[in-house]
């Protein structure tokens, strides 16, 4: 299974800033996946982070809020621009593979004030 | 898209008891079913998982089964200890790419 990290592992921020959430992997995935979830809630799929092109975003979320970058086949960013109090939660990154199984990053615990 | 349902959304058993989780999905197509146990505080982590080609799999005291049919899997555990506490979360795929999650189950084992 890959080992993930993510950096930072928590962070407080200003409404009207931005933070980019970084995601290694430990070894070269297909997929990587970024996933919000609020306390005591389920886990909500932002976007699939693809190497090479576009991420593909779900309903409700779009790029100019939750830009993504995936420079390489072990590495992806998420970015929060322009947080509100909304935006407190839990990001979470993931990586697959061709077999569909997925593995969790440790979280970023992010508090816009 | 994939609807994923998960019941109960509560569960307490005794310890050395059985706990049972059970998830219905809508896709047909729907052919991987992963399940997650997320401890407070951490990350999910992998537990188990079932192909849409397999009825059941074992791995020591947990086991899934799979009800192609009926569309709907399970989670058993059995012989509950305290570390099993945790949310348990059911998820289903038909590409990989896109994981359709259950709300969770918050499971407590009462020493």
């Amino acid at each position: 299974s890959a080992v993930i990290s993510q950096k930072p592992s928590r962070d407080i921020c200003q409404r009207g800033t931005s933070l980019t959430i970084q995601c290694q992997v430990d070894s070269q995935v297909t997929m990587m996946f970024w996933y919000r979830q609020q306390p005591g809630q389920s886990l909500t799929l932002i976007a699939t982070a693809n190497q090479g092109s576009e991420a593909t975003y779900e309903s409700g979320f779009v790029i100019d809020k939750f830009p993504i970058s995936r420079p390489n086949l072990t590495f992806s960013t998420l970015t929060v621009s322009n947080m509100s109090p909304e935006d407190s939660s839990i990001y979470l990154c993931s990586a697959g593979d061709s077999s569909y199984e997925q593995y969790f990053g440790p979280g970023t615990r992010l508090t816009v004030t | 898209g994939e609807n994923v349902e998960q019941h109960p959304s509560t569960l307490s058993v005794q310890e050395g008891d059985s706990a049972v989780i059970k998830c219905t999905y809508s896709d047909s197509a729907s052919n991987y079913f992963p399940w997650y146990k997320q401890e407070l505080g951490k990350r999910p982590q992998l537990i188990i998982d079932i192909r849409s080609n397999v009825g059941e799999k074992k791995d020591q005291r947990i086991a899934v089964t799979l009800n192609k049919t009926a569309k709907h899997f399970s989670l058993h555990i059995t012989e509950t200890q305290p570390e099993d506490s945790a949310v348990y979360f059911c998820a289903a795929t038909n590409t990989g790419n896109q994981f359709y999650f259950g709300t969770g189950t918050s499971l407590t084992v009462i020493p």
